[in-house]
């Protein structure tokens, strides 16, 4: 099935700089990408999502690049507020709805 | 419009009881997916719903949990008999259609196994 990986782990920026996270796939048949965003003992909440007949997508500070080619897509999250600490989720899925998802990173922005 | 509901908030059983969890998905919403998440962890899909049929359980086990959506709508996950390693967030989430669409997740069921 998919595996998806993300890197780093654990990420802290500044406030008001930029910050990156990466993900990679393994089954190529996936076509679509979503990114979820969950706050301590909260629920993941979709914050964007891309799909394999584009290659960005971008909402307000928020951007997300997809390379099918060599299977990765990354979540861009510009002039980092406090309110974006959280964990960020990506996924995968092949078409039959099913999302298969990253471990998660940890955004910290520090004041 | 309303949206995942799951029941209990939190559960605290000892190893070997039994559990159930009860979710509502959104109205409308034909596929619905139980989640697994381990802290630190990405939820895990255990079993994914298209009405009331089963679409893919094959990460479910079977030997201690089991789910069902009789009438296609709600759904029930139970774990019998519990084990430490099942303690967990069991997260519902649905959607409304069969091809690939972002899922609204519920607020989930903390679950902790002593």
């Amino acid at each position: 099935g998919e595996n998806v990986e993300q890197h780093p782990s654990t990420l802290s920026v500044q406030e008001g700089d930029s910050a990156v996270i990466k993900c990679t796939y393994s089954d190529s048949a996936s076509n679509y990408f979503p990114w979820y965003k969950q706050e301590l003992g909260k629920r993941p909440q979709l914050i964007i999502d891309i799909r394999s007949n584009v290659g960005e997508k971008k909402d307000q500070r928020i951007a997300v690049t997809l390379n099918k080619t060599a299977k990765h897509f990354s979540l861009h999250i510009t002039e980092t507020q406090p309110e974006d600490s959280a964990v960020y989720f990506c996924a995968a899925s092949s078409g039959n709805n099913r999302l298969a998802f990253g471990k998660g990173n940890q955004v910290v922005v520090i004041p | 419009e309303a949206g995942v509901a799951q029941s209990p908030r939190y559960k605290i059983i000892e190893k070997r009881q039994s559990v159930a969890f009860w979710c509502n998905p959104i109205s409308g919403h034909a596929t619905l997916y139980w989640y697994q998440q381990i802290l630190g962890q990405g939820p895990k899909l255990l079993i994914q719903f298209q009405n009331n049929g089963v679409v893919d359980d094959s990460q479910l086990p079977k030997d201690r949990f089991s789910a069902e959506r009789l009438k296609g709508v709600d759904s029930t996950l139970k774990i019998q008999p519990a084990k430490l390693e099942d303690s967990a967030v069991y997260l519902c989430a649905s959607s409304s259609n069969q091809g690939s669409s972002g899922y609204t997740f519920g607020s989930g069921t903390r679950l902790t196994v002593v």
